[in-house]
């Protein structure tokens, strides 16, 4: 199946900072999502975004599918930014239904 | 509405109790997911259901029964569980694929802690 290489692993940052969180892919991207698991373990969808470029307020993602990669902008951070992200892409192969997730970013957002 | 429950939001259980996990959506959509995710790990695929039919068994252990009991339910039944299954249970739903834009939507959780 496809392989999901997120970077960095770890992020702290300052109230205010800008960052932005990475997924490289071992195969097409078609599908791609991105999700922002809070402290309580809750999976937020934040973008379905298998091409191109898609904002939502402080937050934009831009998928490159001929390069398979995908990138995650966070403007202006606060402290409820704070938590896990992770990149997911659907099996193109025989498990149709598979997501595989990347191992995700922990996000520390400082006051 | 964009929106997957499940209940108990927490379930602390001994190793000879049975207890259920219950999912519901209401967004029409014909596939729906079991996930078990440790700490520090992204969420593991258990189980798919396809239009009310098992789908897919990522080789789960028969102490975990699920059970869809119509389009929009998903159970998972528990009984005499290890220690080593205590993690946060997700559920899931999507689009069957083919069917349109393949987005899973998670429901927040149970925290399970097995004794």
């Amino acid at each position: 199946g496809i392989q999901v290489e997120q970077s960095p692993p770890d992020l702290i940052l300052q109230e205010g900072a800008n960052s932005t969180l990475r997924c490289n892919f071992s195969d097409s991207v078609n599908n791609l999502q991105w999700f922002h698991q809070n402290p309580w373990g809750q999976l937020i969808n934040l973008f379905y975004i298998p091409s191109g470029t898609k904002q939502n307020g402080r937050l934009s993602a831009t998928t490159v599918a001929t390069e398979r990669y995908s990138l995650l902008y966070i403007s202006s951070s606060q402290t409820t930014d704070s938590g896990v992200y992770f990149c997911a892409e659907k099996n193109s192969g025989g498990s149709n239904y598979k997501l595989t997730f990347g191992k995700g970013t922990l996000l520390t957002v400082n006051p | 509405d964009t929106e997957v429950t499940q209940t108990p939001k927490h379930l602390v259980m001994g190793m000879t109790n049975k207890k259920s996990l219950k999912c519901e959506q209401h967004m029409g959509h014909r596939a729906m997911y079991w996930y078990k995710q440790k700490a520090k790990k992204p969420p593991e695929l258990m189980f798919v259901y396809s239009y009310e039919k098992l789908s897919i068994n990522e080789s789960v252990p028969s102490r975990f029964s699920p059970e869809c009991p119509n389009s929009s339910l998903l159970n998972l039944h528990l009984h005499a569980l290890q220690p080593e299954d205590s993690a946060l249970y997700l559920c899931a739903s999507s689009q069957v694929p083919g069917q349109g834009p393949y987005e899973q939507y998670f429901g927040p959780g149970t925290r399970l802690t097995v004794t």
